[in-house]
Order: structure tokens, then sequence, then C-alpha cells
């Protein structure tokens, strides 16, 4: 069975601060990995992709992977009150398209 | 550009009913997918298509069915509605054929079954 394990929160962060969100993965084989956010009641729509293990900078948001420890992640740098949703890590093969549950995300004020 | 759209976006069906969900995209991609989406357990993909005229199972294809129509359309078939299908279903397409690329997805439909 190929899982994708995320923390499903909620996951509260303050107005400005750092949001980190995590997600790890069984499947060794996976090759492609996406961060996708989705607000109460739409589509989820992406956020980032990462493919190599290191840093991936985009804005505000940057997507971590550790290929060796079957782990990524997401951190949101000065989060917005409109940060706040559901997000979606996603692991791919070439078969497959495996999704987490989601961890929500709540940004206060 | 409309992206890939829906219909219908609400359906109520009785157990043992029919029906078909449509999906379809403006954006010339390759790959389209279906999915559904159940509180706490995220999206499971039900089948996906990687290019016209050809269609796979996914994780969950049991009491599916799907057509590749033609480039810009893949439909969903529920022959048999059960209360177990009651969920959100979401399209998606990819102009990627496979699963390397971005997935981008319709508003979805919201389905209960009775």
């Amino acid at each position: 069975q190929k899982e994708v394990e995320q923390n499903s929160g909620p996951l509260s962060v303050p107005e400005g601060a750092i949001a980190s969100l995590n997600c790890t993965y069984s499947d060794r084989g996976s090759q492609s990995f996406f961060w996708y956010r989705q607000y109460s009641g739409k589509s989820p729509e992406l956020i980032m992709s990462i493919y190599s293990n290191g840093d991936k900078e985009d804005g505000r948001f940057t997507a971590q992977l550790n290929k060796a420890s079957q782990y990524v992640s997401l951190l949101i740098r000065d989060s917005q009150p409109s940060d706040s949703a559901t997000y979606l890590c996603a692991v791919t093969n070439n078969n497959d398209m495996r999704f987490g549950a989601g961890t929500r995300l709540t940004v206060k004020p | 550009n409309a992206g890939v759209t829906q219909t219908p976006k609400f359906q109520v069906l009785k157990t043992g009913q029919s029906m078909t969900l449509q999906c379809a995209q403006d954006m010339n991609h390759n790959s389209m997918y279906w999915y559904r989406q159940d509180p706490g357990m995220g999206l499971r993909l039900i089948y996906y298509s990687a290019s016209e005229g050809t269609t796979d199972k996914g994780e969950v294809p049991n009491g599916y069915n799907v057509s590749r129509l033609n480039k810009r359309e893949f439909s969903l078939r529920l022959e048999s509605a059960a209360p177990s299908q009651t969920s959100v279903y979401f399209c998606a397409s990819s102009e990627a054929r496979g699963f390397s690329d971005t997935q981008y997805f319709g508003p979805g439909t919201r389905l209960t079954v009775l």
C-alpha cells in the first residue's frame, strides 16, 4: 500500500509567522512531489512542485525534499489570513498519484 | 480559457440509478483524470487517461467506467449508484502523459446517493 501521510491539523499560526507543513511517503520509487492548496468548497490548485532533493523557493513558499528520509515539506513565510486553507501533499511515480489527507492551516490576524 | 469544466455541479441519486459525470478541458492537454474526495481521506484516483483512446484504472475503480471521447472530454459513469459513492468528484487534466506534471482541477461535482 502506497501511503502519503500528513498531520491533519488544524495548524494555527499568527499572521506574519512561518507555517511549516510536513508530509511523509512510503513508496521509494516516487519521483515527483506536489503541494496543492484547497480552499473550503473549492478545487485544489498547485502551489509548488519539486522533483529533486533540496529546497525550491517561490515567493513566500519553500518546498523541501529529502528522498532518503521520504519526507517533503512546505514552508510559508510571512503567513497571511488568505493562506488559511487545506494543503494537500501529492506524490507520484510513473503509474499513480497519491494524495495525503491534507493539513488544515489557519492564519489568525 | 475556461480551463477544466464539469457538469453537473450537484446531483442526488437513488441507490441503483445510473448517471454520467461530464468533464471537458480547453487547454489541449494530453492526460485527464477522475478523483473522488471524501472527508478525512484526501483525493483518490479512480481512472485516468494518458492520451486519447487510452484509459487505465487508478486506486478505486470499482463501480465506475470511463470514456475518453476525444482529446477534450473524459466522462465518468456510475452504472448502479451505491451510497458508498457519495462523494465530491474532481476531474483534472495535465499537459504531460502520465503523472509528472501539474494537474489542473475542475470545480467538482458533489454527488449524494440515497
